[in-house]
């Protein structure tokens, strides 16, 4: 049930593009995109819904394949700051619960 | 304002001894969600407290329980710990249940040792 992240690492030079999957084999309802930097709490940066658009701000966007049951998080032109393990959080059907995936470590150097 | 607060930051117990953790959510949120992060398995959902009422468990043993309070305070507890138990546990608040698409702010996590 745990969704599945690709890939588990990822290192960019500033300036560099990345693209982060999250794959489920439950039909989904929301995917919830966290950062969190070492030592720190997760933070939000999106939600996704089922029959929703495409989301972004700034240079981080996403998006939400029903009918694969993936989302994709799309980061451009990183920065230093995007450093740091991004989790999909997902919640198959309207179960109300977040299940999260093991991560995907970015890294980005000047 | 304060953002979600979870005391202790760090804690060292034995197997067998039992651990009780706190969390204090934004002011206003009436929702308290508590996981289990590990570096093998990630994030783990452990149980959402809505208005003093567990709304959802996680696939967690019995030793693993909470509750919250009228001021929306929660506390987790594990009893009879085990050496698989060490993890950093996270409480994450919302101003309404989960489900309903709103936003989690996560606390800074209580790093349990078990030794």
């Amino acid at each position: 049930q745990q969704p599945v992240q690709s890939p588990q690492a990822v290192i960019l030079r500033e300036g560099e593009d990345a693209v982060i999957n999250c794959s489920s084999s439950k039909a989904l309802y929301s995917v919830h995109w966290y950062r969190q930097k070492h030592g720190e709490a997760p933070i939000f940066l999106m939600i996704l819904l089922k029959g929703g658009e495409q989301k972004g701000h700034d240079k981080i966007s996403a998006s939400f394949n029903e009918k694969k049951q993936q989302s994709s998080l799309y980061l451009t032109a990183s920065q230093l700051s995007y450093s740091g393990t991004y989790f999909c959080g997902t919640e198959p059907g309207h179960t109300d619960k977040l299940i999260f995936g093991t991560g995907t470590r970015l890294q980005v150097f000047p | 304002k304060a953002g979600v607060t979870q005391t202790p930051r760090y804690l060292i117990k034995t197997r067998g001894q039992q651990v009780t953790l706190s969390c204090s959510p934004i002011s206003g949120h009436r929702s308290v969600s508590w996981y289990q992060q590990t570096p093998g398995q990630g994030l783990q959902f452990l149980f959402e407290y809505f208005s003093e009422t567990q709304r959802n468990k996680g696939n967690f043993p019995g030793r693993f329980s909470g509750r919250q309070f009228s001021n929306s305070r929660s506390e987790m507890n594990v009893s009879t710990l085990e050496l698989g138990d060490s993890a950093l546990y996270l409480c994450a608040s919302s101003l309404y249940a989960l489900g309903h698409t709103d936003t989690q702010y996560f606390g800074p996590g209580t790093r349990l040792t078990v030794l």
